[in-house]
């Protein structure tokens, strides 16, 4: 079975700096990993995915993720956090094998505040 | 591309009756649509998978007859809440497949009252 834990419900930055929301999952397979955004009464928009080509992801609005397998993790990292990057974020991962049914799993979302 | 609607974006029903809620996608045919809830300040919980011209499966522990799901065509899914109760008031949002990816509508917020 597989599963997503996010560590920390709510993460708070100031305004310029660095974003790490963390995430590490589970799974008996090679995993599809993904980081979606959610703002407030909205569903949710993808920031990037990792489907095995290469480790360090770049999604939009400057954020990246690096799949490490030996640390089963795929943490989400932004360089410099804007006010706009407030929201809801969501680690995810579904299966790549045989009868892959493209399930989602989520983690229980991390709220990211930013301080300005 | 690849947008996804939901109808009604949200609803106020009484209690003891039933709402249906629509899920398109605009400009892509999807065979396999995900229905999911979710509460407030919490994550998403996968209902059901919807596949086109076929029984839904559910996830265990949904109520098959209480959240009817049917999938008539390529671009729409609905989910009708029968006979609706105060504890099904949530945040319904679908997705739809595409490729190796899920597009997600906008939700629909349900309150039963």
């Amino acid at each position: 079975a597989q599963s997503v834990t996010q560590l920390g419900s709510h993460v708070s930055v100031s305004e310029g700096a660095l974003v790490l929301l963390r995430c590490n999952y589970s799974s008996s397979v090679p995993p599809y990993l993904f980081w979606y955004v959610q703002y407030p009464n909205q569903g949710l928009q993808l920031l990037l995915k990792y489907t095995s080509a290469a480790t360090l992801v770049k999604g939009i609005n400057g954020f990246e993720a690096e799949f490490k397998k030996s640390e089963t993790s795929f943490h989400l990292t932004k360089p410099s956090a804007h006010m706009s990057d407030a929201a809801e974020y969501f680690c995810a991962v579904s299966d790549r094998g045989s009868g892959n049914t493209g399930k989602l799993i989520f983690g229980q979302g991390t709220t990211l505040q930013v301080k300005p | 591309g690849a947008v996804v609607s939901q109808h009604p974006s949200w609803v106020i029903c009484k209690s003891g009756t039933s709402v249906k809620i629509e899920c398109r996608s605009l400009d892509f045919q999807a065979t396999t649509m995900f229905w999911y809830r979710q509460f407030p300040k919490q994550s998403l919980m996968l209902m059901a998978t919807s596949n086109e011209g076929s029984k839904a499966t559910y996830e265990q522990g949904v109520e098959k007859d209480k959240f009817l799901i049917n999938h008539a065509s390529l671009t729409l899914s609905t989910l009708t809440v029968t006979s609706a109760h105060p504890e099904d008031s949530s945040f319904y949002i679908c997705s739809a497949r595409m490729g190796g990816e899920q597009y997600f509508g906008p939700g629909t917020r349900l309150t039963v009252t």
